[in-house]
């Protein structure tokens, strides 16, 4: 069965702070996809990134990078220089052979 | 490009009521998904539809829950009749295509509380 881990369930960080969203994945898939999406305050889940299983390079998107290191099975999320406006829930995903399967998310509060 | 739609965007009913939700997704868009977000959850999903007809409805309680995608387009998903634990954010999402190399789009949801 397909598992993610988000093992920080809430972050609290002041402005302009750097911050590490740690995601650990389980699954017996050899092709699998990860993903991070962003739920602000207003509910919707915003798509934030695609990762496939064949693919480790690390990806850097403005203030966000991701580091995915399949030896420990991790997809983290790093967000540079943080600001008030990225206060939001992040969930990653997993999917492969069955649909997508979300961590419980880790609840990111950016204090000015 | 248009985002995907739902309606209503907060329903309060009663247990043992019947409600209904509707989803538009994006234009193209062949496959759309529901799911249910518990508060302080992650979204789980409920059912997927390919075109009209459904992939996985393997978490859908069906002796209360029930969706239909008729045209290949609109979807709509019914609860009936409701429960206390029914009281979710119910989400609509839609994809390109059917594996999970397509990113999903998710509408606003409906915030559901039944009392």
């Amino acid at each position: 069965a397909q598992k993610v881990t988000q093992a920080q369930t809430e972050i609290s960080v002041v402005e302009k702070e750097d911050v590490t969203l740690d995601c650990v994945y389980e699954t017996r898939d050899t092709t699998y996809y990860l993903f991070w999406y962003k739920q602000p305050p207003s509910g919707e889940l915003v798509f934030l990134i695609r990762r496939n299983s064949f693919d480790e390079q690390n990806e850097i998107s403005g203030r966000y990078s991701w580091n995915f290191q399949k030896s420990t099975s991790s997809f983290n999320f790093t967000i540079t220089a943080s600001q008030v406006v990225d206060s939001a829930v992040y969930f990653c995903a997993l999917s492969g052979n069955t649909p997508l399967v979300f961590g419980k998310g880790t609840r990111l509060s950016v204090i000015a | 490009e248009a985002g995907v739609a739902q309606s209503p965007r907060y329903k309060i009913i009663e247990k043992r009521q019947s409600v209904a939700f509707w989803c538009n997704p994006i234009s193209g868009h062949a496959t759309l998904y529901w799911y249910q977000q518990i508060l302080g959850q992650g979204p789980k999903l409920l059912i997927q539809f390919q075109n009209n007809g459904v992939v996985d409805d393997s978490q859908l309680p069906k002796d209360r829950f029930s969706a239909e995608r008729l045209k290949g387009v609109d979807s709509t998903l019914k609860i009936q009749p409701a429960k206390l634990e029914d009281s979710a954010v119910y989400l609509c999402a839609s994809s390109l295509g059917l594996a999970g190399a397509y990113e999903q789009y998710f509408g606003p949801g409906t915030r559901l509380t039944v009392t």
